[in-house]
């Protein structure tokens, strides 16, 4: 049973609009939240997270939005760029647990 | 450069022959891990290491074999590969430093994409 799960294995979004990525858990141990941005033949790479004392983490153009009630976590990408296209990872981990826990990615193409 | 290295990138092989993939970071990172992703799946975590010596099963270990003996290289052996075993596979390191999760995530190495025939 997968504990973190993005149910949209793709997204379609024009240049300079918002993508939106959604993440759903099923843990409520999870108290860390975490996005990677993966490109083809090469590793996934740490984006932006968030600490479950938080509902909202900002980082440029990126927002990460935690609801914790919902168990549901988005990320916004504003404006969305071509360079965006790439699989993005949502993962979950719980303090002292020492193990993450990912969804199966959304792959997120941006269109000039 | 700080990095994970991984080797070898692409890999075929035959069921039943032994192999061992390499993974090795400069960062003296205390924490390493094992995941392999498929289609549908994601990541899933197989190992994991906190520290030298220190070794435990993540979700998917059968099949799986890790030691750490130094802090910097972390293997991963596959006694008797299987063709359920064909899979991509990550090497992610990360400091622990005073709690886990590290807030600044994993850095993870390049890849390996094992096939078994």
């Amino acid at each position: 049973d997968q504990q973190v799960k993005q149910n949209s294995p793709s997204l379609s979004v024009q240049e300079g609009r918002i993508s939106i990525l959604n993440c759903d858990y099923t843990n409520s141990m999870f108290d860390y939240f975490l996005w990677y941005k993966k490109y083809p033949a090469e590793g996934p790479t740490f984006l932006i997270s968030i600490s479950s004392i938080k509902d909202k983490n900002e980082d440029g153009r990126f927002t990460v939005f935690l609801n914790k009630s919902a168990k549901h976590l988005s990320l916004h990408i504003v404006p969305s760029q071509p360079g965006d296209s790439a699989v993005y990872f949502c993962a979950a981990s719980y303090t002292g647990g020492f193990k993450t826990i990912f969804g199966a990615g959304t792959r997120l193409f941006v269109k000039a | 450069e700080a990095q994970v290295t991984q080797n070898p990138r692409y890999l075929i092989t035959v069921t039943g022959k032994k192999l061992t993939v390499t993974c090795s970071q400069n960062m003296n990172h205390e924490y390493m891990s094992w995941y392999r992703q498929d289609p549908g799946l994601g990541l899933r975590q197989i190992y994991y290491s906190m520290n030298v010596e220190v070794t435990d099963k993540g979700d998917v270990p059968e099949g799986y074999k890790v030691s750490r003996k130094e802090k910097r290289n972390f293997p991963l052996i596959l006694e008797s590969p299987s063709p359920n075993q064909t899979s991509l596979y990550f090497c992610a390191s990360s400091s622990l430093g005073t709690e886990y999760p590290n807030p600044y995530g994993y850095t993870f190495g390049s890849g390996t994409r094992l096939t078994v025939v």
